[in-house]
């Protein structure tokens, strides 16, 4: 099964709101990345956090980490219709650089 | 630069049949990648590579060889293939994943039929 997982698995919210993405894993990281991907498309990075930040970023993007409780969230803010797509939050474990576990993902959709 | 190039874009096989998908990039990193996508499901590792003749499997190895002779080629082989791979195929390459270019770039993919 895999380690990471993504909550909710679809929303849909209204133009301009805020949505917020939950990821969890099982185990330790060295790097947890979150990808964009738009209708069955090849997957675009949004942002990475490293095991020792607690939040990142970049432009309309916040991402926190939390290791003690394995997880982190993306937060989009002020949300547009062409942010309608699937996130995917991927970690790289600590112990084994290379390996790494992928989210089922959350879908999003603004309505405008 | 290309990026990441994958080939073919679509390809139907027969039952048994082999093949091998084919990923090459031109950024000369060292972290080359193997990931398939089940419909309404999130990417799983297949197998991985650190760098040239180093390469080590993922989450569902099974039914897939690989090989790195070179930096830029990765090209993934189904040995037999079975219906149950049926998928989007994604071939991916980054820096070190230790490093401070973690990055992952990917390619458009390739959709698999097996019938």
């Amino acid at each position: 099964s895999q380690q990471g997982e993504e909550d909710p698995q679809a929303l849909s919210i209204q133009e301009g709101e805020n949505a917020t993405m939950n990821c969890s894993y099982k185990t330790s990281i060295n790097n947890l990345q979150w990808y964009r991907q738009n209708s069955g498309r090849g997957l675009v990075h949004l942002i990475l956090i490293r095991s020792n930040e607690r939040e990142k970023h970049s432009g309309r993007l916040r991402v926190t980490l939390d290791t003690s409780k394995k997880s982190s969230s993306l937060l989009i803010t002020a949300s547009r219709a062409a942010d309608t797509a699937s996130y995917f939050c991927i970690g790289f474990y600590n112990t084994n650089a290379g390996k790494s576990t992928f989210g089922d993902g959350t879908t999003l959709t603004v309505k405008p | 630069n290309a990026g990441v190039t994958q080939t073919p874009k679509f390809q139907v096989l027969k039952t048994g049949q082999s093949m091998t998908l084919q990923c090459a990039q031109d950024m000369n990193h060292e972290y080359m990648s193997w990931y398939r996508q089940d419909p309404g499901m999130g990417l799983r590792l297949i197998h991985y590579s650190v760098g040239a003749g180093i390469t080590d499997q993922g989450e569902v190895p099974n039914g897939y060889n690989v090989s790195r002779s070179t930096t830029e080629d990765f090209p993934l082989r189904l040995l037999s293939a079975a219906p149950s791979q049926t998928s989007v195929y994604f071939c991916a390459s980054s820096w070190r994943q230790d490093s401070s270019r973690e990055k992952l770039f990917f390619g458009s993919g390739t959709q698999l039929s097996v019938l």
